[in-house]
């Protein structure tokens, strides 16, 4: 199986401030990298697949980028909304799995 | 408009067999490139993706459960199942369906459904 590592666990930012979430996976996944966003008591949303491609209605300021074995998230200007979990998740074979989660908190 | 919904006990005891279901809307799994893949949470823990049952009827699993796990389909109701044996304490969680696009990103999710193994 790929194994998928976040860094931070979890972080504190401002609304405004700009943030960074890395991801990395144990092999090359030839740019199949996800990223999701879960807030509380509620299922995960689809934000970014194929390492920088937006779904549909999320906003520009969630930028996803890297390749090979090493990715980012980065949200710039923060809004309130934005405070919840994020996920990246490979699906280049199965299974697809994720990775432990960032918990991005408000200071 | 494209849902999903999932459906099931939501108390299990130890040692059985959990089955749950996911009413997909919107789209079929009849058509050509359609696939949908199960995941759970535990309480307060990270995402795990379970397994994925295609169109044509092709089924993956999660190395780890895969004795344990089985998916399938009835294209006529336009549901997925996925029935987990010998359940555990430690299955206790949210089981979500969700679409997967040909990219393997899952870009519809259902609501969740909980799941409670205890005796």
């Amino acid at each position: 199986d790929i194994q998928m590592t976040q860094s931070p666990s979890s972080l504190s930012a401002s609304v405004g401030d700009r943030v960074t979430i890395t991801c990395r996976a144990s092999q090359t996944i030839n740019n199949y990298l996800n990223w999701y966003q879960q807030k509380p008591g509620k299922a995960p949303s689809l934000l970014i697949y194929t390492v920088s491609t937006l779904a549909s209605g999320v906003p520009s300021r969630f930028i996803g980028s890297g390749s090979g074995t090493d990715f980012t998230l980065t949200i710039n200007n923060l809004q309130p909304e934005d405070f919840a979990t994020y996920y990246c998740q490979h699906s280049f074979y199965t299974p697809y799995t994720f990775g432990q989660g960032t918990k991005l908190a408000i200071k | 408009q494209i849902t999903l919904k999932e459906s099931g006990p939501a108390l299990v005891k130890p040692r059985q067999t959990l089955t749950l279901t996911c009413t997909l809307s919107g789209f079929s799994m009849s058509n050509n490139g359609m696939r949908v893949s199960w995941i759970r949470q535990s309480p307060g823990k990270a995402l795990e993706w379970l397994a994925r049952i295609d169109w044509d009827d092709d089924k993956f699993y999660t190395p780890a459960l895969k004795t344990r796990l089985a998916v399938s389909q009835d294209k006529s109701k336009n549901q997925v199942f996925l029935t987990m044996t010998n359940v555990d304490p430690v299955d206790t969680g949210t089981y979500y369906c969700a679409r997967a696009s040909p990219y393997g990103d899952l870009d519809y999710w259902g609501q969740g459904t909980r799941v409670t193994v205890s005796s």
